[in-house]
Formats: structure tokens, sequence, C-alpha cells
């Protein structure tokens, strides 16, 4: 069982460029997350999907977007990277009320 | 937003020893709650996991105690090992699914 797939594990940008971070599970989970990790500190939510089709604003939410492309995959995207998106990106998906399950994580610099 | 915060952010132990990790927490309504473990590295893991009508919930090593009265959490590891040197954080959860993190707290295990 592969759970939670994050790609790529590395990427560096320049302020400015765009890229889509992509998470797939094969939990047959409904529900996913995008969360970012700064250094030092702990997850911060960025977006949340309840189910296919819907997705949710969480803590930081500016600068990104996001797509639940179906109910395996839920993609983030950065459209206009800046230094501050600089950060370790973690996907994490659940079911309802149980506990969140995690990628390995996608460390992104921007210069 | 929630706030989930944490008393300490380094506990160094000595080997053998109990280890305890704390978490406040501030949003009355949240009824899930969740330790995870994270390696240097890595996503987080699963550790344990208790809800609002319970206050005390045993693992293998583990036992978590929520204390709804005072907003408290806390992570109690028994003969602690140096493979438990890690950031524990906790997570809380409330009806809409949303799980938000506190800023971690480090343990180091000394041999």
């Amino acid at each position: 069982n592969a759970g939670v797939t994050q790609t790529p594990k590395f990427q560096v940008l320049k302020t400015g460029q765009s890229m889509t971070l992509q998470c797939a599970q094969d939990m047959n989970h409904n529900s996913m997350y995008w969360y970012r990790q700064d250094p030092g500190m702990g997850l911060r939510l960025i977006y949340y999907s309840a189910s296919e089709g819907t997705t949710d604003k969480g803590e930081v939410p500016n600068g990104y977007n996001v797509s639940r492309l179906n109910k395996r995959e839920f993609s983030l995207r950065l459209e206009s990277a800046a230094p501050s998106q600089t950060s370790v990106y973690f996907c994490a998906s659940s079911t309802a009320n149980t506990e969140a399950f995690f990628g390995q994580g996608t460390r992104l610099t921007v210069v | 937003g929630e706030s989930v915060g944490l008393h300490l952010p380094t506990l160094s132990v000595q080997e053998g020893d109990n280890s305890i990790i704390n978490c406040a927490y501030s949003n009355s309504a949240s009824d899930y709650f969740i330790w995870y473990k994270q390696e240097s590295g890595k996503g987080p893991q699963f550790i344990i996991d208790i809800r609002s009508n319970m206050d005390k919930r045993q693992g293998q090593r583990v036992t978590v105690l929520l204390n709804k009265t005072v907003k408290h959490l806390s992570l109690q590891i028994a003969a602690t090992q140096p493979g438990d040197s890690a950031v524990y954080f906790c997570a809380e959860n409330n009806n809409f699914n949303k799980f938000y993190f506190g800023s971690g707290t480090k343990l180091n295990v000394k041999p």
C-alpha cells in the first residue's frame, strides 16, 4: 500500500514562476488536505477538501489554488511563487473523524 | 482561527524515564484529538487519538489524557527509548473535519 504519494519531493523555483504539487492517495479516503510546515513550526492548513468536487480554505490560503481532480487526487498550485512560500508542503488524507495520513512532503525553495 | 499550542518547545529525558508532553487547545467545540510523531525529513505519523467523550486512552507505551475542563491534552511515553526522539505534535479536529496543529515539542532522549 503506497498510502499518500506526493510529487515532486524537491523543487526550486524562481520568484514569479508557477508550479503544481501533486498528491494521490490509494486508501479511498473522502477528505484530503494540504499543509505547509515552516522551520520550527507546526503544520498550517492551506486548503481542505471534504469530498470530490469540494474545497475549502484553511488558515493560510493566500497565494495558492487547489483542485480535487477525483477522489484520489488533490493538487496544490502556486500561480506566482514568492520567497515567503519557501516551505515543506504536506498532503494528507482521512475518512470522516479519523486520523489523517500524511505523505512524505515536498520541499520547495523559492529564490 | 484555531489555536493549539504546546507548553514546552524542547524536552530532554534520560533513556528509560517516562516522558510527558503537554498541549493546550482553545476551541471548546473540538471533539477529536490526535498525537503525531515526526522524525527528521519525514511526514507526521499517527501515534494515538482520543475523542471528547473519553478522558484517557492507552496504547503501547503511550497514554493520552484529555482534560476538557481546562482544554488540555497530554501524551505520556513510558520507558522512553532513543527511537522516540522526534518532534511531537498534537492536533485537534472539530465537526468540520479540519485538523489544526500545535507548534510541536522536540523530544531528546539521552542514552
